[in-house]
């Protein structure tokens, strides 16, 4: 079975650090760009970050460019995300998304995690 | 980045029904364009890509069409299962914008 499965999520006070992980299974990860995608509660969707299937290309929306780092390990089929300099705002569940292509620039999100909720308030 | 707008918001409508969703984007996007729903507590499922294009799984009651700016999603006989929020996705560039979202509602 296709899987993506996040954790790291948590309570974090403004201006701090949180690293979240997503685990795939069921498919060659190293083929496939992946993706984090936020949704603040009760709002819609934002493509936050993507990295393509060999880490070399990334991709930064300008609300978090400078403030979190994508990254992946073939080896271990993990996504991660770095978030620092937290702020309110970065309040979210965000998703592990599998794009259906090797490249940030092509497919649609075909796989989606069931998501890991980033709350950041003193 | 390139902006996308769905119309409606929000829209009633009954079991049975034909229900169309529009999304238009701020500039043109050849085909690529996708179509996810999502219902409460749950992550985003991928229904429709390349703008129609089914994805596999998916009823043949959802259909899309459209190309350049402007997009449809239709259900074309709504059923008590479809009742949830609906978003268009541009893939043409790397910022991948997402629609605000239709919630389709029970009538």
């Amino acid at each position: 079975e296709v899987q993506l499965v996040e954790s790291g999520g948590g309570l974090v006070q403004p201006g701090g650090s949180l690293r979240l992980s997503c685990s795939a299974s069921g498919f060659t990860f190293s083929n496939y760009a992946m993706y984090w995608v936020r949704q603040a509660p009760g709002k819609g969707l934002e493509h936050v970050s993507a990295i393509s299937n060999n880490g070399g290309y990334r991709y930064y929306a300008d609300s978090v460019k400078g403030r979190f780092t994508i990254s992946r390990d073939n080896s271990k089929n993990t996504l991660y995300l770095q978030m620092s300099s937290l702020r309110p705002e970065d309040t979210a569940m965000y998703y592990c998304v599998r794009g259906a292509g090797s490249s940030p620039g092509v497919g649609a999100f075909d796989i989606w995690g069931q998501g890991t909720m980033v709350t950041v308030s003193s | 980045d390139i902006q996308m707008t769905q119309s409606p918001s929000t829209l009633s409508a009954s079991v049975g029904d034909r229900v169309t969703i529009t999304c238009r984007a701020s500039q043109s996007i050849s085909s690529w364009l996708a179509w996810y729903q999502q219902k409460p507590g749950k992550a985003p499922k991928l229904l429709i890509y390349k703008t129609s294009s089914l994805e596999s799984g998916v009823p043949s009651r959802f259909s899309g069409s459209g190309s350049g700016t402007e997009f449809t999603l239709t259900i074309s006989s709504l059923q008590p299962d479809d009742f949830a929020t609906y978003y268009c996705q541009q893939y043409d560039s790397y910022s991948r914008t997402f629609g605000q979202g239709t919630k389709v509602e029970i009538k």
